[in-house]
């Protein structure tokens, strides 16, 4: 059965760091793209970023690129997705989720759960 | 703002059919994607390219595209169908990039 789960929900300051995780299991995890979807409060779906963990070619959404960073541990079947700096705009619900098919003609099939960043001082 | 367009709101009568569109100029040479999403729960794939239905999706649930829109039919339409629908497909300035609609939400009546 494949899964995807995701690292809990985290509270953070502005200015701080963050890497959440998102962990496959019941597939080829070096097989299939993996991308990252935010959910700000009340609003709808982001595509934020993609990569292939066979070898972590990347690809970002102009929207988030330079903003966060996307990567994987193949040793442990895990993609990541990573900020140096957070901003109280980063504040939203991060999902993962895995890319079936070819890049450019493939869709999401499974998701994980979710994990809620909240940025406040 | 997004390449893909969605009414914000639609409502249907129980048992009733609806169709919810996403417009866009990538989906003339791609198809679309779409997902469900209820209040606190992650997406969920209703339809997938070339109009397809995953296991474990009820048959009233069917895509079709013409032009550049895709369209989500829900044929008999029940309480629990009521959720925000997105339209996902590709990018049409950089086709190695996703795009999702803004999304629809489902009211049944």
């Amino acid at each position: 059965e494949v899964q995807l789960v995701q690292s809990g929900a985290e509270v953070k300051k502005p200015g701080e760091s963050l890497r959440i995780s998102c962990k496959a299991s019941g597939y080829s995890f070096t097989s299939n793209w993996i991308a990252w979807v935010r959910q700000m409060p009340g609003k709808g779906l982001e595509w934020m970023g993609i990569i292939y963990p066979g070898d972590s070619d990347t690809g970002y959404s102009p929207s988030f690129q330079g903003q966060v960073t996307i990567s994987v541990d193949k040793s442990i079947s895990t993609a990541y997705l990573q900020w140096s700096s957070l901003k109280a705009s980063d504040t939203a619900m991060y999902y993962c989720a895995r890319h079936l098919g070819p890049r450019v003609t493939g869709f999401f099939d499974y998701w994980g759960q979710g994990t809620l960043v909240t940025v406040s001082s | 703002s997004s390449e893909l367009t969605q009414d914000p709101a639609v409502s249907v009568a129980l048992g009733q059919t609806v169709r919810i569109t996403c417009q866009g100029d990538s989906l003339r040479n791609y198809y679309a994607t779409w997902y469900q999403q209820k209040p606190g729960q992650a997406p969920v794939l209703v339809i997938y390219p070339k109009n397809n239905r995953p296991s474990g999706i009820p048959d009233r649930f069917s895509g079709s595209n013409s032009g550049n829109t895709a369209s989500l039919t829900i044929t008999g339409a029940q309480a629990e169908d009521e959720a925000d629908y997105y339209c996902y497909s590709r990018d049409s300035s950089a086709n190695l990039l996703g795009v999702f609609g803004g999304g629809t939400k489902l009211t049944v009546l």
